[in-house]
């Protein structure tokens, strides 16, 4: 296992776009989560996954992301109409249940 | 106020100098975590710890569960210690989800 994979590394895309970004977390992990990491800030929780189950979505979860788990495996996080506040790094990790924590090497968006 | 607070943000040490990295936190927590993060994104567990004192190495990690508080100290610093050490903890109710401090950014100079 090479730990937690996030595609694509980087993502460049005009404000209005959509774009989708993938998590391939470690395959015996059963929780998933999304994190978003602003410059010069620590991450914030955005949604977590148990198996296929959403479980907990974050205020900063507006209607224009969303994302999914569909067999309990990999995770799609997408952000309808991006912004330029939706900048930043936005981070995978796994676990199972609470150990192993792993993170991914995270997705850096910039809406020009 | 934040929920999870660092100091200090920023330190600068010598090479060789023993550094500690302080972590205060106001909600109940299941366990608390000690984050490395380098530049390009990419963060590494250092520790997970949720009672007394760990070692790995030249880093140590100690809480203090009725004080809520946690350190992290580097002993022997060295210039390839130069991260962001980020302290995150699981609050109660075992979601699994982390409550992340702002992070200090430390640079040893050779």
């Amino acid at each position: 296992d090479t730990g937690v994979s996030q595609d694509p590394r980087h993502k460049i895309t005009k404000r209005g776009q959509n774009v989708t970004f993938r998590c391939d977390p470690i395959s015996e992990h059963n929780r998933l989560y999304w994190y978003r990491q602003t410059l010069g800030q620590g991450p914030e929780f955005l949604t977590y996954f148990q198996n296929e189950a959403q479980l907990e979505k974050s205020r900063l979860l507006s209607d224009r992301f969303s994302a999914e788990r569909p067999k309990g495996s990999f995770s799609t996080l997408e952000i309808q109409r991006t912004e330029q506040g939706d900048s930043a790094m936005y981070l995978c990790a796994s676990s199972l249940g609470q150990r192993g924590y792993t993170f991914g090497s995270g997705t850096r968006l910039t809406v020009v | 106020k934040n929920e999870v607070e660092q100091s200090p943000q920023n330190l600068t040490a010598q090479e060789g100098e023993f550094i500690t990295i302080n972590c205060s936190y106001s909600v109940g927590i299941s366990a608390l975590h000690w984050l490395q993060q380098h530049p390009g994104g990419g963060i590494v567990s250092l520790f997970m710890l949720s009672s007394g004192k760990k070692k790995h190495g030249r880093l140590i990690a100690t809480i203090n569960i009725q004080e809520k508080h946690s350190s992290l100290h580097i002993t022997a610093s060295h210039p390839r210690d130069s991260a962001v050490y980020i302290c995150a903890v699981h609050s109660s109710g075992n979601t699994g989800k982390l409550i992340f401090g702002q992070g200090t950014t430390l640079q040893v100079k050779p």
